[in-house]
């Protein structure tokens, strides 16, 4: 079956640490994105991509950093500089990126807890 | 721009009663307007979408919604609850051939014997 899949399920990070979270997909989807859900906030977006090596910043992509460098992949860091990485991260993928409005698909996400 | 509005941030209702999670959106574009479940520590799963065709939306579990452009409302119900409708649920909104979702804040919906 097709779908996404985000890899670890649980991560932690200790203080000025770098974690990177995994999104994997292989629906031929072009862009992807990644949100960052925290309680009674909704989703809210960090990045996006449409295409490969091509990505947009979010809403909220201060102390992140993706790469686009397959279609299938999209992985997200979580840099030292976010002060509260404590969320759960979710990755989606939409069919087309630009100019139809698609759902998005989304993976089972990640909880990131800091040590 | 584009936004939606939760009007509830939790709703309980028996199980075998009927459900109504309300949502109120405002877009510059003719919009899409979607509604998405969560469960638990679990992504987000796609209920139904409205995308300018038929108003009256018919999704999975027996979930629908209807878009009313006079009310800008996108209200999710279902006739008969079951135990396992209980969960989160997100009203998303996209409009003007964008893909940035925008997402309403959620409800709890709980379903109580």
């Amino acid at each position: 079956d097709g779908g996404i899949t985000q890899s670890p399920k649980y991560l932690f990070r200790k203080e000025g640490q770098n974690v990177t979270l995994s999104c994997e997909q292989n629906l031929n989807h072009d862009a992807m994105y990644w949100y960052r859900q925290d309680p009674g906030q909704g989703l809210r977006l960090i990045y996006y991509s449409q295409i490969v090596n091509d990505f947009q910043k979010g809403d909220i992509a201060e102390g992140y950093s993706v790469s686009r460098e397959k279609k299938e992949s999209f992985p997200l860091t979580v840099t030292s500089a976010q002060k509260n990485p404590t969320a759960f991260y979710l990755c989606a993928s939409s069919k087309e990126g630009v100019g139809v409005n698609q759902p998005q698909h989304f993976g089972d996400g990640t909880r990131l807890s800091i040590l | 721009a584009q936004s939606v509005t939760q009007l509830d941030s939790h709703v309980s209702v028996s199980e075998g009663t009927p459900v109504l999670l309300r949502c109120n959106y405002s877009s510059s574009y003719s919009p899409s307007l979607f509604w998405y479940v969560q469960h638990p520590n679990k992504g987000l799963q796609l209920l139904l979408k409205y995308t300018s065709a038929a108003t009256l939306v018919k999704g999975i579990n027996g979930f629908e919604a209807e878009f009313k452009k006079s009310e800008t409302s996108f209200h999710l119900t279902k006739p008969s609850a079951h135990m396992s409708d209980a969960a989160e649920y997100f009203c998303v909104v996209i409009s003007g051939g964008g893909n940035k979702l925008t997402f309403g804040t959620g409800t709890q919906l709980k379903v109580e014997l």
